[in-house]
């Protein structure tokens, strides 16, 4: 089937706390993630992505993982600051003949407090 | 800011009329794609358009239907309103071969009564 989940609705975090939010997904054809931030009132905004020939992503204070084996990503966040306040997507993307589209998870809402 | 415009931002309508919602792709970005995000929800794919034509469809009823003009901007359209039609429609943009990289309006929030 198409679907991309979380474990964690909620997480709370003190600020410069490092903060991982994870993901299952379970399409193993998939072949890219993608993490997502959206504010309130805003659209997702894009994070960072990983292709399914690499285990591991690095940005700037953020990092993917990605455990294909047990269709795991997940999303850390170092020194969590109150900016990063919001509810994080993964996505997975799914091809279908013809075209390709993006199979969201519910979101995890990050709370981080001063 | 990505870019990609959508408006009107906030839109309230009864149960049984029609909208229709509109978005600017980003400059360059010629494949759009919708998306219905409830409450608390992920966004879920309604479809895609490339070159004027739709191109791929989700799990959505027929009465949704869809436009896109020369300038790759898009027209989402929702016939008979529903309840549960009410949320958040976004629209993506990207390059076509490049849809992994889909950059999103500020959404249209839609309120069915």
């Amino acid at each position: 089937g198409e679907s991309v989940g979380l474990h964690l609705p909620t997480l709370s975090v003190q600020e410069g706390d490092n903060s991982i939010i994870n993901c299952a997904y379970s399409n193993s054809a998939s072949d890219y993630f993608i993490w997502y931030k959206q504010e309130s009132g805003k659209g997702p905004q894009f994070i960072i992505d990983i292709r399914s020939n690499m285990d591991k992503r690095q940005g700037q204070r953020v990092t993917v993982l990605l455990n294909k084996t047990v269709k795991h990503l997940s999303l850390q966040i170092a020194a969590t600051q109150p900016g990063d306040s919001a509810v994080y997507f993964c996505a997975e993307n799914l091809k279908i003949s013809g075209f390709q589209k993006l199979v969201f998870g519910t979101g995890t809402r990050l709370l981080v407090s001063p | 800011e990505t870019g990609v415009t959508q408006s009107p931002t906030h839109l309230i309508k009864t149960r049984g009329q029609q909208v229709t919602l509109r978005c600017s792709s980003q400059s360059g970005h010629n494949t759009v794609s919708w998306y219905q995000q409830a409450l608390g929800q992920g966004p879920q794919f309604i479809f895609q358009y490339y070159r004027e034509e739709e191109n791929g469809r989700g799990n959505f009823p027929p009465r949704f239907s869809g436009l896109q003009f020369p300038n790759y901007s898009s027209e989402l359209n929702v016939n008979a309103l529903e309840l549960d039609d009410s949320a958040l429609y976004l629209c993506a943009s990207s390059l076509a071969g490049e849809a992994l990289e889909q950059y999103f309006g500020p959404g249209t929030r839609l309120t069915v009564t």
